[in-house]
């Protein structure tokens, strides 16, 4: 079945180590995109990708990375994470008026 | 730039209908989608309108009215299930053609 799959689903880390978010689609949507959402507050796109190799910042100013080399695969990385960074990140692809969401990544750095 | 206005929090009970109201400022307005998110979960796509008028999928129906810069999701026969955050989102061709988010409008269902 077509989805879009986050791992992992929660994280707990220490302040200063590296993370990577995983984000995997199997519906072979080109655009894909991270939100990230603190419990009951909006969604704020911090980067999304047109395709294979393009990477664009959101509007939200965050010190992740992110990287497309295929289609189906847009991990985000925390070179070095803080307890600002805990939050829960969304991934979702699609296009148009509809987007297909990943269950999340609750991240809480200590 | 874009922005969306939605009321922060709606309460209504079992069976009742309720309307969440959305305007929006945008200059490449390209349609109007809703999304449900329940507490902890991930945001669900419930409908779209990219022209004019009223879009009903089951209990619930979508409006939209692009001279009005305005749109709303109304749900009837609410039922407890019901009670999540339901987002607005516009897509705007002077913004990538992506969606962007008004900030949520959280519904509590009743007995």
């Amino acid at each position: 079945e077509a989805d879009i799959y986050q791992t992992p689903r929660y994280l707990v880390i220490g302040t200063g180590k590296k993370i990577t978010l995983e984000c995997s689609q199997t519906m072979g949507h080109d655009k894909m995109y991270w939100y990230q959402q603190d419990p009951g507050m909006e969604l704020h796109l911090i980067h999304y990708s047109y395709g294979v190799n393009s990477t664009e910042k959101g509007d939200l100013s965050s010190e992740s990375t992110v990287s497309r080399i295929r289609t189906e695969h847009f991990p985000l990385t925390l070179e070095s994470a803080r307890p600002s960074h805990t939050s829960q990140y969304l991934c979702a692809s699609g296009s148009g008026l509809r987007y297909t969401f990943g269950s999340g990544t609750r991240l809480t750095v200590v | 730039g874009q922005s969306l206005e939605q009321p922060s929090e709606v309460t209504a009970v079992e069976g009742a209908i309720v309307q969440i109201n959305c305007t929006y400022q945008t200059s490449g307005f390209y349609g109007l989608s809703w999304y449900q998110q329940h507490d902890g979960g991930a945001p669900t796509f419930l409908s779209y309108n990219a022209l004019d008028g009223l879009e009903e999928t089951g209990r619930f129906s979508s409006f939209l009215s692009r001279s009005d810069s305005y749109g709303y999701l109304l749900l009837q026969e609410l039922q407890m299930k019901d009670s999540a955050s339901y987002f607005c989102a516009v897509r705007d061709s002077n913004a990538g053609n992506m969606l962007t988010f008004g900030g949520g409008t959280r519904l509590m269902v009743k007995p």
